[in-house]
Formats: structure tokens, C-alpha cells, sequence
């Protein structure tokens, strides 16, 4: 298993572009999770799909950020326009439904490293 | 609500042992322990389901106490390799739509 896989790895761009992410999550998991780290606040959940269907974006940081999930094998996070404040770690996680597996562990993809200007 | 972790970080020699601990507000279902070193991604290391079960990898094991609403990861003889950020995730249902919430993270150092 190729395990999650994120693009770009590395996103430099300047304040006011649109910046998207992408993320393809282990196949047959079917709950997505799209995080933001940073040093000041952490590992931050920002927004999860179960199902392709988004459950809680509470923690989407303002309108400039949505996500999409436009089936069960790709992912989307786009911000637009982008600020510096954005910069940070943008790491997307998938996991399997309760009952299919043993074992419900996360798996987090590489991470894009995302640097506005 | 975010888990409190404790402590925010610690130095070790190499051979000493840690505790790091993951303290709740609500009653949990579940325990996830993570590792992340510098630059990668979190790795996942075990979970821990409500029964007070005590789960063990290589020198690292772990506990979790339902009624205090506790985790302790145990690093035992600690080695350079165990450096890196520990984060824990606790999920408060198995109907909670999957989601784990994670705390702040213990950064652990090991020096030769």
C-alpha cells in the first residue's frame, strides 16, 4: 500500500494567490481528516469527511479555506486567497469505519509545507 | 476539548526511562499515541480501548485509566531513536464520527 499520498510536498507562493492542496487517502478507508500544524498552535483539526461527506469544519480558520471530496479516493483543500498567516505544515490523515478492521488506527500522509509570501 | 499532555517536554540520557502523560476532560473511548520526529509526518505507535488495557511496543508501552480519564506512555530504556514529539489523540465515542482530538504534543529529546 502506497500509504496517503499528498501534493505538492512544498508550496511557495505570494499573498493573494489561490493554493491548492491535494490528497489521495489509503483505499478503502473512508474517513478523511485535513490538519494544519504549526508551532504556535499545534496539530489543529481543520475540517473531516466520513463517507465523502463532510462532518465537522468547525475548525476551517475562516471563508478563505474549503475542502472537497469529490470521491472516496481524492481530496481537496484549497485557500483563496492566501495570506502569510497561512504558512504551515497542511497534513491529510485517513482511517477505516469501526468494524472493518482490527485495528482503527490514523494514517497521516507527508504533508504539504505550504510558505505564503 | 483538547487532551492536556504533560510534561511539555524532557531531556533524557540515552538508557533513562520517561512517562508522558495524557490527561482528559471527557470520558474516553479510545487512546491514540503518535510519534513525530522533525520534518515527518505523526507515526502511528498504538491505541488503547476503554477496558484499561495496557498495550506494549518494543520498550514502549502504554496504559489507560477510563475512570480517570488518563493515558501514560512509558518509554523504557530510552533510545536516540525515541526522539521526536509525542502527541496523544483521544476519541470520546465509537460513534463520534472517527475523529480524534490531539493534544499538545511532549517533545522528548535523548542525548548519547
Amino acid at each position: 500500500d502506497a500509504g496517503v499520498i499528498q501534493s505538492p510536498r512544498h508550496e511557495v507562493t505570494e499573498m493573494g494567490q489561490e493554493v491548492t492542496l491535494r490528497c489521495k487517502p489509503i483505499s478503502g478507508h473512508n474517513s478523511l481528516f485535513w490538519y494544519r500544524q504549526t508551532m504556535m498552535r499545534g496539530l489543529e483539526l481543520l475540517i473531516y469527511f466520513n463517507n465523502n461527506v463532510p462532518i465537522d469544519d468547525s475548525g476551517m480558520p475562516e471563508d478563505r479555506f474549503s475542502a472537497k471530496m469529490p470521491n472516496a479516493s481524492f481530496s481537496t483543500l484549497k485557500i483563496q486567497p492566501s495570506e502569510p498567516r497561512d504558512s504551515a505544515v497542511y497534513f491529510c490523515a485517513s482511517r477505516a469505519t469501526w468494524g472493518q478492521h482490527s485495528y482503527n488506527e490514523q494514517f497521516f500522509g507527508p504533508g504539504t509545507r505550504l510558505t505564503v509570501l | 476539548q483538547q487532551p492536556v499532555q504533560s510534561p511539555q517536554a524532557v531531556i533524557l540520557r540515552e538508557g533513562e526511562d520517561a512517562v508522558i502523560n495524557c490527561s482528559s476532560s471527557k470520558a474516553l473511548y479510545s487512546v491514540h499515541w503518535y510519534r513525530q520526529k522533525h520534518g515527518e509526518a505523526p507515526v502511528f505507535l498504538m491505541i488503547l480501548l476503554k477496558g484499561g488495557e495496557q498495550k506494549g511496543h518494543d520498550k514502549i508501552s502504554a496504559s489507560f485509566n477510563e475512570k480517570k480519564q488518563q493515558s501514560s506512555l512509558y518509554l523504557t530504556a530510552s533510545q536516540l531513536s525515541y526522539s521526536g514529539t509525542y502527541f496523544c489523540g483521544t476519541e470520546i465515542s465509537r460513534n463520534a464520527g472517527n475523529m480524534l482530538t490531539f493534544g499538545g504534543g511532549t517533545r522528548l529529546m535523548v542525548k548519547p
